[in-house]
């Protein structure tokens, strides 16, 4: 099965700007999750989407974030307007339902704000 | 979550056997313990969990102890393709609505030729 693919693999953008990145889980996989690991940093949770509803949004950051999985299948987190310290490298997983425990990341996108 | 203790870097010979310690002294009763690693630039990859007791699967094996309060990664052979950062995750299983994972700083383990 084709895996967690991420969209773009790099943007470069300048303060102030907006960046929309885009996440595809493995069809059938109801759990999407956005991390992200920032200036070397550790790997930290951003939210949680069960299908089209937020489970957890404890870890985002502030409003400038803004996260959509309309219909339960890609994702979208817009940052709007971005800021140098949301510079790093964001990463998606996504994972079956109850009782598989498993999360299946993708590559990754690495943002770079000037 | 429980936190999780972890020696920053280790290094294993080429075939021999890796073995990865993680303290994880407040785990509660209901806690997995998940090992993940994150090959250089590349998303992190699953290798294993499991509750209390050990687990193996075609990467590796879990030992966890019989009071749960700590857990060794093992990989039988390990290869040059195992180098990475490994982390040692304790969260709850997904009926729990609070499987986010948290990542710890990890070991570094690198594979020596």
């Amino acid at each position: 099965e084709a895996g967690v693919t991420q969209f773009p693999s790099h943007s470069v953008i300048e303060k102030g700007q907006t960046v929309t990145l885009r996440c595809d889980p493995i069809s059938g996989h109801d759990n999407l999750y956005w991390y992200r690991r920032v200036m070397g940093k550790e790997i930290k949770f951003l939210l949680h989407f069960v299908k089209e509803s937020k489970q957890d949004e404890s870890g985002m950051p502030n409003n400038r974030f803004l996260a959509e999985r309309t219909g339960g299948t890609y994702s979208t987190l817009k940052v709007q307007p971005a800021e140098l310290e949301d510079s790093g490298v964001y990463f998606c997983a996504s994972s079956r339902g109850l009782s598989y425990n498993e999360q299946f990341f993708g590559p990754g996108t690495r943002l770079t704000v000037l | 979550d429980a936190k999780t203790t972890q020696p920053p870097s280790m290094d294993c010979a080429e075939g021999r056997a890796a073995n990865l310690p993680c303290n994880h002294s407040t785990i509660s009763g209901n806690e997995y313990v998940y090992w993940y690693r994150q090959i250089h630039s590349q998303g992190p990859q699953y290798i294993i969990h499991g509750l209390k007791n050990n687990e193996t699967n075609e990467m590796a094996s879990l030992i966890i102890t019989e009071d749960r309060k700590s857990s060794t990664l093992i990989l039988p052979h390990a290869t040059l393709r195992d180098t990475a950062v490994y982390y040692c995750i304790v969260t709850f299983p997904p009926n729990f609505g609070n499987e986010k994972l948290t990542f710890g700083t990890g070991t570094r383990l690198t594979i020596i030729p």
